[in-house]
């Protein structure tokens, strides 16, 4: 089963800031998480993965408390190409190998 | 970089007929790819592991003998879903581990086939 715990789905005006929380209160130590999106009828792409310390990349910015039990995913400047599903994968460690369960997702709609 | 690719991306087949589905990364090697498998408004469910010169692991309650994976070399993992029946009709995504991204490694995803079972 998924360790994480996302919205069902969030609006964004375009060129505002897309904030997306995620909850993985179970997370281990060592375990990472992942973020990636799918656009309809596309495979998964990825976005930005961390551990501890805040990430920043071209695509997005990832913010991970203290206790690593939530993250919040920030596009800085959403466009309507952002309308995608969201995933928040916690990275788990299963019969010999590092696996990603998806769960439901967010699904954002970037609107004008 | 970090190109996975399928194909192909849309097949339809005739009920009781097999059918292989081909993953590969393109700039990368990939020792370990996966097969997950996505029903119309749900998520991605793990199929299987794929290993380079050995066998697939498969999850709880997946088929073995009815998804056939074969990963022949570091670039290449094939899907094969033998007797297919409408119900086996699917989104199947591959992904695959890039190795130099070390214990952090990122899985790229291919773009997917619609397989179609009528």
């Amino acid at each position: 089963d998924a360790k994480t715990t996302q919205p069902p789905s969030m609006d964004c005006a375009e060129g505002r800031a897309a904030n997306l929380p995620c909850n993985h209160s179970t997370i281990s130590g060592n375990e990472y998480v992942y973020w990636y999106r799918q656009i309809h009828s596309q495979g998964p792409q990825y976005i930005i993965h961390g551990l501890k310390n805040n990430e920043t990349n071209e695509m997005a910015s990832l913010i991970i408390t203290e206790d690593r039990k939530s993250s919040t995913l920030i596009l800085p400047h959403a466009t309507l190409r952002d309308t995608a599903v969201y995933y928040c994968i916690v990275r788990v460690f299963s019969g010999g190998y590092n696996k990603l369960i998806f769960g439901a997702g967010t699904r954002l709609a970037v609107h004008p | 970089g970090a190109v996975v690719s399928q194909h192909p991306s849309r097949v339809i087949c005739k009920s009781g007929t097999s059918v292989k589905i081909e993953c590969r990364s393109l700039d990368f090697q990939a020792t370990t790819m996966f097969w997950y498998r996505q029903f119309p408004k749900q998520s991605l469910m793990l199929m299987a592991t794929s290993n380079e010169g050995s066998k697939a692991t498969y999850e709880q309650g997946v088929e073995k003998d009815k998804f056939l994976i074969n990963h022949a070399s570091l670039t290449l993992s094939t899907l094969t879903v033998t007797s297919a029946h409408p119900e086996d009709s699917s989104f199947y995504i591959c992904s695959a581990r890039d190795l130099a991204g070390g214990w952090a490694d990122t899985q790229y995803f291919g773009p997917g086939t619609r397989l179609t079972v009528l």
